[in-house]
């Protein structure tokens, strides 16, 4: 079963504090991994995204860690601010594209807050 | 360029009723995608489209149907509905090419069934 699983379930942080949010997969098959954040009451939106490739990736205060023999990815926010407060899911995805149609497997989410 | 766009925001369902949700992208994406999202469930994929006149089922497509007529229109009917229904259903789409797989989310539809 294709599944991916997601802790912690809720987080709070200070400001200027480290999220940390991490996602386990089981299908070796998967090869690229996004990060979504959702607002309240808004769709989700693309955050960062990895493949398997490279172990780490950083697009300013987001970085995600890759480890392929672990099947482990996580979500790291570095000097959290309360802007940050959202819901993140880790999602999965596997190619070809053509077959897959580019389907996600998400996981179950973590609702950040960060306090002032 | 409005992106995705889902219709209605909320609706009240009685059990046994049926409707249809709708979903427009303006992208020119080849593929479109239905979920459900529950608290504390994550997003699950009702059905996927990889293009007009095609779709397959996803995860959890029992008591649902689509219908896939133009690129830009993903409708998707819910017959007989059940208070199993209840949930925040979003539409997305993506480009479908080579290293495009970012997916784009409309705003969500919010249903209640009693």
């Amino acid at each position: 079963q294709q599944q991916v699983k997601q802790s912690p379930q809720s987080l709070i942080v200070q400001k200027g504090g480290i999220s940390i949010i991490n996602c386990a997969y089981e299908n070796t098959a998967f090869d690229y991994f996004p990060w979504y954040q959702q607002f309240p009451g808004k769709g989700p939106a693309l955050l960062i995204a990895i493949r398997p490739d490279v172990s780490e990736k950083k697009e300013g205060r987001f970085t995600i860690s890759f480890n392929k023999s672990a099947k482990q990815f996580s979500l790291h926010i570095m000097d959290s601010q309360p802007g940050d407060s959202a819901t993140y899911f880790c999602a999965a995805s596997m190619t070809p594209w053509e077959t897959s149609g580019s389907r996600l497997t998400f996981g179950e989410g973590t609702q950040l807050t960060v306090n002032p | 360029n409005a992106g995705v766009t889902q219709t209605p925001k909320f609706r009240i369902l009685k059990i046994g009723q049926s409707m249809t949700l709708q979903c427009a992208q303006d992208m020119n994406h080849n593929y479109m995608y239905w979920y459900r999202q529950d608290p504390g469930m994550g997003l699950k994929l009702i059905y996927y489209s990889v293009g007009a006149g095609i779709t397959d089922k996803g995860e959890v497509p029992n008591g649902y149907n689509v219908s896939r007529s133009t690129t830009e229109d993903f409708p998707l009917r819910l017959e007989l509905a059940a208070p199993s229904q209840t949930s925040v259903y979003f539409c997305a789409s993506s480009l479908g090419q080579r290293n495009s797989y970012e997916q784009y989310f409309g705003p969500g539809t919010r249903l209640t069934v009693t």
